[in-house]
């Protein structure tokens, strides 16, 4: 198993803005997965981080408006940069079982929720 | 898209009895995973039944999978107040793939 902590849990900011999120594992894991809840709605991946390379993002997600980073093997930052109302949702960190290597049985975060005034 | 649907998307019942949540994909997976959300905090993984299965049970929970129609169900037996979350499904190619996840179903369970 794995125990993540995940902060801040919340906050409210201000259009315009930028927010860093901070997830830490308590094990060394592969890969960590960053996802967007938008409010009422299911779980979408934003990228995947490796240690040691730049972040993998899925369609629809930039990296100049989420950069990420992935400076150690438990430890992962995503930034919501230059916000607007639209950002609006819960932002959850994940990594996968067996060290992070699978997509099987992800842990997650407790996420963070943020509101952009 | 290639997300799962999930129905019902929301679900009230009362203690004791049970819940049954359905899922259905549309690509080829190597396994199916089911997690539980509360009150839009962290998911916490459930159950993981595989392609080549077609039951899975864990204590008050049921899977099923039927991968010729592309579809499991989730069944939590004798209802608890406790059990109020959002339940989703995700689906899993193997290996380093992304996990897909459904919609999710609301579950209310009134004592």
């Amino acid at each position: 198993s794995a125990v993540i902590s995940q902060k801040p849990s919340r906050d409210i900011c201000q259009r315009g803005t930028s927010l860093t999120i901070q997830c830490q594992v308590d094990s060394q894991v592969t890969m960590m997965f960053w996802y967007r809840q938008q409010p009422g709605q299911s779980l979408t991946l934003i990228a995947t981080a490796n240690q040691g390379s730049e972040a993998t993002y899925e369609s629809g997600f930039v990296i100049d408006k989420f950069p990420i980073s992935r400076p150690n093997l438990t430890f992962s930052t995503l930034t919501v940069s230059n916000m607007s109302p639209e950002d609006s949702s819960i932002y959850l960190c994940s990594v996968g079982g067996q060290g992070g290597t699978t997509n099987e049985k992800l842990f997650f975060g407790s996420g963070t929720q943020l509101s952009v005034l | 898209s290639q997300q799962g649907e999930e129905d019902p998307q929301a679900l009230s019942i009362q203690e004791g009895e049970n819940a049954t949540m359905n899922c259905s994909y549309k690509t080829s997976i190597n396994n199916l995973q089911w997690y539980r959300q509360n009150s839009g905090r962290g998911l916490v993984h459930l159950i993981l039944i595989r392609s080549n299965e077609r039951e899975k049970h864990s204590g008050r929970l049921r899977v099923t999978l039927d991968t010729s129609k592309k579809s499991s169900s989730l069944l939590i037996t004798a209802s608890r107040a406790a059990d109020t979350a959002s339940y989703f499904c995700a689906t899993g190619a193997g290996g380093y793939n992304k996990l897909i996840f459904g919609a999710g179903t609301r579950l209310a369970v009134h004592p």
